[in-house]
């Protein structure tokens, strides 16, 4: 079965440092993977998407950048945090099937003081 | 122009009794999918049901069935037998062809409050 993996659970970070979030998928090959963020009480918003290695789009322009190393690993980073990067990151994954069901990790809750 | 509507921010419903959470959509495709996900207190995404927009049944999966009305362009949620574990975000999403990338597009979301 496939499985999304995202770490930290939770990060709180100074304003101006950088940042790094994982994501791994498991049981699956050439995903397409998501970045999607939600301030509390909102909504997702789409951040990054690739449907394959090395190759990111960028849906909103800001201060956070994605990479796809591998084919099931997907980073979010940041070289330096502002305020307003505060929220909850959901990493996502659409595996095989008609249906294309997009399947979200954990997430992971970010406070940047 | 939104393309997903959820136009009730809140709902509240007894235990026990069934509630339905509207959305509606906006798509000139005659092939889309319709998805209904469930957001816990704990933040995780949980996919609920799916619809394609040429199934000719409704969808169900246990509890939850997906009212779908192509040409009002409506596909509600209902739970039936509401539990207080049933108290979450439900967000309704759309995915339209896209080339490839398969990216949904969410709606603002319905928060369920389960009473005992």
């Amino acid at each position: 079965s496939q499985t999304i993996h995202q770490w930290p659970a939770t990060l709180v970070q100074p304003v101006g440092s950088p940042l790094s979030l994982e994501c791994t998928v498991e049981g699956t090959s050439n995903p397409n993977l998501y970045w999607y963020r939600q301030a509390a009480g909102r909504g997702l918003q789409l951040l990054f998407y690739s449907i394959g290695i090395g190759q990111i789009s960028s849906e909103v322009p800001q201060n956070l950048s994605a990479s796809r190393p591998q084919d099931r690993q997907f980073i979010l980073s940041s070289k330096k945090l502002l305020l307003s990067d505060s929220g909850f990151y959901l990493c996502a994954s659409i595996f095989s099937g008609a249906q294309r069901t997009q399947y979200f990790g954990p997430g992971t809750r970010l406070l940047v003081l | 122009a939104q393309k997903i509507t959820q136009t009730q921010p809140g709902m509240f419903v007894q235990e026990k009794e069934a509630v339905t959470l509207d959305c509606t959509y906006d798509t000139s495709d005659q092939s889309y999918g319709l998805f209904w996900y469930k957001q816990p207190s704990s933040g995780e995404m949980i996919f609920l049901i799916y619809q394609g927009s040429y199934d000719e049944q409704n969808a169900t999966e246990g509890r939850y069935s997906l009212n779908f009305q192509k040409a009002r362009k409506s596909a509600n949620l209902v739970i039936s037998a509401s539990q207080l574990g049933d108290s979450a975000m439900y967000f309704c999403a759309m995915r339209e062809p896209s080339g490839g990338s398969y990216i949904p597009t969410f709606g603002r979301g319905t928060s369920l409050i389960v009473h005992p």
